[in-house]
């Protein structure tokens, strides 16, 4: 098993650009997360998804956007990024049942 | 919403001594606090965790116990070693919202040989 994978790991960007990050996880998980983590900071949370077609905000939403079509697959979008949108963003999932989350590698992200 | 508070923000101990990281929290409602390893470039890694139905749990060197009544919970590793040298976070859920976590700022661990 691969666990969660998240493509690309490295991306430079200019202020407006758009793009999508993705994340695959093959464990066959309920819940996925989107985080991102700013030098010196803790993880915090994007937007989540509880099942295929559903997702919610987190602590810090403005500016991304999510879609979980699939089940094993969660984007992450920035419409027009923001040099503020600067970070090592990580994807995580965990089962339905059980609280652990597993993160994926983790793409850094530099807007300029 | 929860809040998570994590001291200290930096730890540096000799190999071989104790380290302790406490974490206190908001919400009375939270019910599950893990502990997170994160290497230099890596992913974050699942090292313990504790239900709220519980006070302590240990894993070989690592310990962590909480105080529902206080609201904290504490990480205790013993006979430190250079390759415990990481940022540790501490976490606590969201109930009935997604298994949602709420981390703390992180503690950067540094055991020097």
């Amino acid at each position: 098993n691969a666990g969660v994978t998240q493509t690309p790991k490295f991306r430079v960007l200019k202020t407006g650009q758009s793009m999508t990050l993705l994340c695959a996880q093959d464990m066959n998980h309920e819940y996925m997360y989107w985080y991102r983590q700013d030098p010196g900071m803790g993880l915090r949370l994007i937007h989540y998804s509880v099942g295929e077609g559903t997702t919610a905000k987190g602590e810090v939403p403005d500016g991304y956007n999510v879609s979980r079509l699939k089940k094993q697959n969660f984007l992450l979008g920035l419409e027009s990024a923001a040099p503020s949108q600067t970070s090592v963003y990580f994807c995580a999932s965990s089962e339905r049942t059980r609280n652990e989350q597993f993160f994926g590698p983790g793409t850094r992200l530099t807007v300029l | 919403g929860e809040n998570v508070e994590q001291h200290p923000s930096t730890l540096s101990v000799q190999e071989g001594d104790s380290a302790v990281i406490k974490c206190t929290y908001s919400d009375s409602a939270s019910n599950y606090f893990p502990w997170y390893k994160q290497e230099l470039g890596k992913r974050p890694q699942l090292i313990i965790d504790i239900r709220s139905n519980v006070g302590e749990k240990k894993d070989q060197r690592i310990a962590v116990t909480l105080n529902k009544t206080a609201k904290h919970f504490s990480l205790h590793i013993t006979e430190t070693q250079p390759e415990d040298s990481a940022v540790y976070f501490c976490a606590a859920n969201l109930v009935n919202a997604g298994n949602m976590l709420t981390f703390g700022g992180g503690t950067r661990l540094m055991v020097k040989p």
